[in-house]
């Protein structure tokens, strides 16, 4: 099955500085979403990537795809209190007659000091 | 939209009793996901539904467990009998389109559930 590692798994920094998040398969990506959670909450959906190479941005959030390295990243410029919360990459796997199966990895804790 | 909705939000039971929760994916949308999130563990796919067919139940820890989706406004996951290592928040989620359509999965806010 998919397994995917989301690196650093914890991260702690101040206001104002800027953060990267990985997330590397060992398969072959076929989709990659960045989701945000806060604690006692859903999920709520940041970013889709499909193709190699891609990029996408939302606020102050780029994610970008690397096909060839089977890997993400989310960065955050210019972090603030309220982009704290955990991060998890989640990604779409094909496996025999099973397809569309999204898994994720173990979520990456963000704190944000004020 | 409503979103994903999932009942009951809160529960606490006594181990072995049985557990039920349930799901209402958003309308129109034809893929569910049951997940699982502890701690421990991580967030964890327990089953899928494609068109409120199982397609792949892998993730389903043992016999305990069970789930189905008669409709493709209704899904439940049960557990009977419940241990406490099943406390956890449990997600269901959904999307249009089945396979990898890159259509957006939506997530509900979880059914917390503490076994006693």
């Amino acid at each position: 099955s998919q397994e995917l590692e989301q690196s650093p798994q914890s991260l702690i920094v101040q206001e104002g500085k800027n953060l990267t998040i990985n997330c590397t398969s060992s398969k072959t990506l076929y989709g990659l979403y960045w989701y945000k959670q806060k604690y006692g909450e859903g999920l709520i959906f940041l970013m889709m990537l499909q193709k190699g190479g891609e990029e996408k941005s939302h606020e102050k959030i780029t994610a970008k795809l690397d096909e060839k390295k089977q890997q993400s990243s989310l960065h955050i410029t210019a972090s603030q209190p309220s982009h704290a919360g955990i991060y998890l990459c989640g990604a779409e796997t094909v496996s025999g007659t099973s397809y569309g199966k999204l898994t994720f990895g173990q979520g990456t804790i963000l704190t944000v000091h004020p | 939209d409503a979103g994903v909705i999932q009942s009951p939000r809160h529960e606490v039971t006594e181990m072995g009793q049985e557990v039920t929760l349930r799901c209402k994916p958003i309308s129109g949308h034809n893929s569910l996901f049951w997940y699982r999130q502890t701690m421990m563990r991580g967030l964890e796919l327990l089953i899928y539904f494609n068109n409120n067919v199982p397609i792949d139940d892998s993730g389903m820890p043992e016999d305990r467990f069970s789930a189905k989706m008669p409709n493709a406004s209704f899904s439940t996951l049960k557990i009977q009998p419940s241990e406490p290592r099943d406390s956890a928040v449990y997600f269901c989620a959904s999307r249009s389109g089945t396979g990898i359509s890159g259509n957006t999965i939506y997530f509900g806010e979880g059914s917390w559930l503490t076994v006693v």
